[in-house]
């Protein structure tokens, strides 16, 4: 397929557990971006990638959560000693621009992640 | 403080009926971006439009149609002969035009079109 794809697509953690969630961009897509999307509410931003680089992680909500994207392209989005707090969609999004938003954002159809 | 509202949480109208989507932005920025992304129960957010805050010009695709007024910072969004297809949450988004920041959405509206 030519979109986006993250998995898994559901994702139930017993607290205290960590969990990993993984985003495919589209291939070429330079930006990367996550977003956390809490029940009944809009997208709020976690992180942004250029290439591999991190180059903006002011979303994330604390030291559990961390992100990587080694290669430049695939991303991983990993949450340590997850909390209920925590239980929401994470979307991923990639852009074929750099740096901005402004550009169309392609977005995965999201993993639903439920703390027990 | 930059920011978006959708104050309309749900709207709920007959097959073929108009329906309008409010959106109130505030920026500091003279330049900008807004968008509207339609998420249907699959999940994946899909981009409808981008407006640049220079292109004031309304803007009608189909039957989407989109106001675009600085004076009052709304950017509304209007279904025309609206069908059961349409029924989706609906947001609207502010790209404030600052380096390394990505969208701020708003809360979203969930529109239900029954027939």
């Amino acid at each position: 397929g030519a979109g986006v794809s993250q998995s898994p697509r559901y994702k139930v953690a017993k607290r205290g557990q960590d969990v990993a969630l993984r985003c495919d961009p589209i291939s070429g897509h330079v930006s990367l971006f996550w977003y956390q999307q809490a029940l009944g509410q809009g997208p709020e931003f976690l992180t942004y990638f250029q290439n591999e680089a991190q180059l903006d992680k002011s979303g994330l909500p604390s030291d559990r959560f961390f992100a990587e994207r080694p290669e430049g392209s695939v991303s991983t989005l990993k949450i340590q000693r997850t909390q209920q707090e925590d239980s929401a969609v994470y979307l991923c999004a990639s852009s074929s621009r750099v740096g901005r938003a402004m550009d169309e954002q392609f977005f995965g159809p999201g993993t639903r992640l439920t703390v027990l | 403080a930059q920011k978006v509202t959708q104050a309309q949480t749900e709207i709920s109208v007959v097959e073929k009926e108009d329906v309008t989507l409010d959106c109130v932005y505030e920026t500091r920025d003279t330049t900008y971006y807004l968008f509207w992304y339609k998420q249907p129960p699959s999940g994946e957010l899909v981009f409808l439009i981008r407006r640049n805050s220079f292109d004031e010009q309304n803007e009608i695709s189909g039957r989407y149609s989109w106001n675009f007024q600085k004076s009052t910072s709304s950017f509304n969004f209007t279904i025309t002969a609206s069908q059961v297809v349409d029924s989706a949450v609906y947001f609207c988004a502010l790209d404030p035009n600052q380096a390394g920041t990505a969208l701020i959405f708003g809360k979203g509206t969930t529109l239900s079109v029954s027939s």
